[in-house]
């Protein structure tokens, strides 16, 4: 597919277990970001890659979070010990190129719906 | 502390008619604006955007203005159809080298047919 690709695209958690979210970004794409939308609420950034380097990760609530992208394409954000409190839809974004003027539009995937019971 | 806020959660317009959404920020260090339309189970897809050197940006149906002095955009929708019916975010980006964005939480447009 041409688009921003998400698995799974539903997950249900029991509080405590691990999960691992990936994201297949658009070929060729540069920049990949992680961003949690909580119910009701706008997506709030989490984590910034430029190829596998990851620039920016103010954004991840605890160390429990943690992304990876060793190769510059595929990303996996993983929870550990998850919580109640980790439940939200986790979206992926990708653009073309990073750091330019004007800005690069993000196409986000659909999403991960995590829920932690 | 909320740095893109748009106050209407929900927003009822007639067929036909204009829509117009509106967000506020408060960070002086914003300088793109954008518009993004989300349809259930998808994600978030680009509607508009805007730099902060412009006023106006068109685009179809679609205008945003910018009020850099208020710290205000809105967007424009004319005519208003039913398959604009959706939520609307509006985010906000530092630029050149930092293109996280800071979203709002979102109005949920219905067109009335």
């Amino acid at each position: 597919g041409a688009g921003v690709s998400q698995s799974p695209r539903y997950k249900v958690a029991k509080r405590g277990q691990d999960v691992a979210l990936r994201c297949d970004p658009i070929s060729g794409h540069v920049s990949l970001f992680w961003y949690q939308q909580a119910l009701g609420q706008g997506p709030e950034f989490l984590t910034y890659f430029q190829n596998e380097a990851q620039l920016d990760k103010s954004g991840l609530p605890s160390d429990r979070f943690f992304a990876e992208r060793p190769e510059g394409s595929v990303s996996t954000l993983k929870i550990q010990r998850t919580q109640q409190e980790d439940s939200a839809v986790y979206l992926c974004a990708s653009s073309l190129w990073g750091g330019l003027a004007p800005y690069n539009e993000q196409f986000f995937g659909p999403g991960t719906r995590l829920t932690v019971l | 502390d909320q740095q893109v806020k748009q106050n209407s959660p929900s927003l009822s317009v007639q067929e036909g008619r204009i829509s117009i959404l509106n967000c506020d920020y408060t960070n002086s260090m914003f300088d793109y604006f954008l518009w993004y339309k989300k349809y259930p189970a998808e994600g978030p897809t680009f509607l508009i955007s805007i730099s902060s050197i412009k006023d106006k940006n068109e685009d179809g149906r679609f205008t945003v203005f910018l009020n850099k002095s208020a710290k205000h955009l809105s967007l424009h929708i004319v005519p208003s159809q039913p398959g604009d019916s959706a939520v609307y975010f509006c985010a906000a980006s530092a630029g050149f080298g930092n293109e996280k964005l800071t979203f709002g939480t979102g109005t949920r447009l219905t067109i009335i047919p």
